[in-house]
């Protein structure tokens, strides 16, 4: 069976610092990866996904994560964090061939003036 | 374009009580999900839908009921209200991209306190 662990619940991090927020994965099966963004009494949303191709995807507000294969990971950066990054972020995992998303148990970054 | 609707947004049931949380989507997706939302605990699935007329259980199922009668809409029902229900209910839709992918999409989430 496949799961989800980002391996911090929570990150704080000063403005304008980078951060990674870590997320690995377990399946016996090829996956798609996914970020989603929780920002405070909303819903998710996509923040990114990796589906093939090029290892390293990037959303349009200047994260990034990279795809790999041989650690199971697919870690969550980015360069320089605004206070408008606080959220909580969701990793989630999709087998191929599958409908059902498995998540993550959620990283609440923290960005403090 | 509306995306996927959840209501209502903020309810407080009594513990036996029952009710439905509705979920429409306009996107014209197969794929219907209900997540429910604890602290510390991620997203669990707690039914899914590939289309009209097919439903599934998912992680945590007990004590809720879902139909599947139009491609539009995704009801869960809860019949007889627990404390342990007391969470935040996610309705989802989604497609398959080209590439094989999945990509769902969220309600903004129903608060559900039992009491």
């Amino acid at each position: 069976a496949q799961s989800v662990t980002q391996l911090d619940s929570q990150v704080p991090v000063f403005e304008e610092a980078p951060v990674e927020l870590r997320c690995n994965y377990s399946s016996s099966v090829s996956v798609y990866l996914f970020w989603y963004v929780q920002y405070p009494n909303q819903g998710l949303q996509l923040l990114l996904k990796y589906l093939s191709g090029s290892t390293l995807v990037e959303s349009i507000n200047g994260f990034e994560a990279e795809f790999n294969k041989s650690q199971t990971s697919f870690h969550l950066r980015k360069p320089s964090v605004h206070i408008s990054d606080t959220a909580e972020y969701f990793c989630a995992a999709l087998v191929q061939g599958a409908q059902k998303l498995v998540f993550g148990q959620g990283t609440r970054l923290t960005i403090n003036p | 374009n509306a995306g996927v609707t959840q209501t209502p947004k903020f309810r407080i049931l009594k513990i036996g009580q029952s009710m439905t949380l509705q979920c429409t989507q306009d996107m014209n997706h197969n794929y219907m999900y209900w997540y429910r939302q604890d602290p510390g605990m991620g997203l669990k699935l707690i039914y899914y839908s590939v289309g009209a007329g097919i439903t599934d259980k998912g992680e945590v199922p007990n004590g809720y009921n879902v139909s599947r009668s139009t491609t539009e809409d995704f009801p869960l029902r809860l019949e007889l209200a627990a404390p342990s229900q007391t969470s935040v209910y996610f309705c989802a839709s989604s497609y398959t991209d080209r590439g094989g992918g999945n990509t769902i999409y969220f309600g903004e989430g129903s608060w559900l306190t039992v009491v």
